[in-house]
């Protein structure tokens, strides 16, 4: 079974560009969550997405967005970059969102903002 | 809110010793606690849950952890360290929102 792939690996952008990054989760897999992961802050909730819909939010601002296709595959998206959005983002895909269900990451898309 | 915590930074451990990775965790109502390992440039591996039940919970590797209510601690064991397992290893609770919420980390050395 193929694990959770997210795409690109790497990316360089331009201060207040945006960027759209993309994870495809574990076949037959329905949640997915994306988290940013920095050496000051650590690894931070961003969202989580249920059957296409957004169902917990942390605490970023509206610049970072998300969504997801009904094939449960899921893109997020960050408008106006800003030098402090440098980190790794990271995918995880659960069977369900239940708590007791284990998250599976993928290899995370490194973001660097120049 | 919940919420774990990772006491040490690094932890050293010769190869074939016994090793400890500690984690304590602050939650209201029942705990549902998970360990995930990082190598460099890598994701998070999934190693272990406890959601209830047996307080010694076996996982990946020959990785098992053992929740301790009255300590409020999850720590991760391993009886033998291999130098493969060098790597960074996180602790995480599931909040109420179903979201994880991460300890700061703790890198581990196994030395030859």
């Amino acid at each position: 079974k193929a694990g959770v792939t997210q795409t690109p690996r790497y990316l360089i952008k331009t201060r207040g560009q945006q960027v759209t990054l993309s994870c495809s989760p574990i076949s037959g897999h329905r949640s997915v969550s994306w988290y940013q992961q920095t050496p000051g802050q650590g690894l931070q909730f961003l969202f989580e997405y249920f059957s296409e819909t957004q169902r917990n939010k942390g605490n970023f601002p509206g610049r970072f967005s998300g969504r997801q296709f009904s094939n449960s595959r899921s893109e997020m998206n960050v408008s106006t970059l800003e030098l402090g959005d440098s980190a790794l983002y990271l995918c995880a895909s659960s069977l369900d969102s239940g708590r007791n269900t284990e998250a599976f990451f993928g290899q995370g898309t490194r973001l660097t903002v120049v | 809110a919940q919420s774990v915590a990772q006491p040490e930074d690094q932890v050293n451990v010769a190869e074939g010793n016994p090793l400890t990775v500690k984690c304590t965790y602050s939650v209201s109502g029942n705990p549902y606690l998970f360990w995930y390992v990082q190598y460099p440039n890598r994701g998070l591996q999934f190693l272990l849950k406890y959601i209830t039940g047996d307080n010694l919970v076996k996982g990946s590797y020959g990785f098992e952890a053992e929740f301790n209510k009255s300590q409020t601690s999850f720590h991760l064991k391993k009886p033998s360290a291999l130098v493969s397992d060098s790597a960074l290893y996180f602790c995480a609770v599931k909040n109420s929102g179903y979201a994880l919420n991460f300890g700061k980390g703790t890198s581990l050395l196994v030395t030859p």
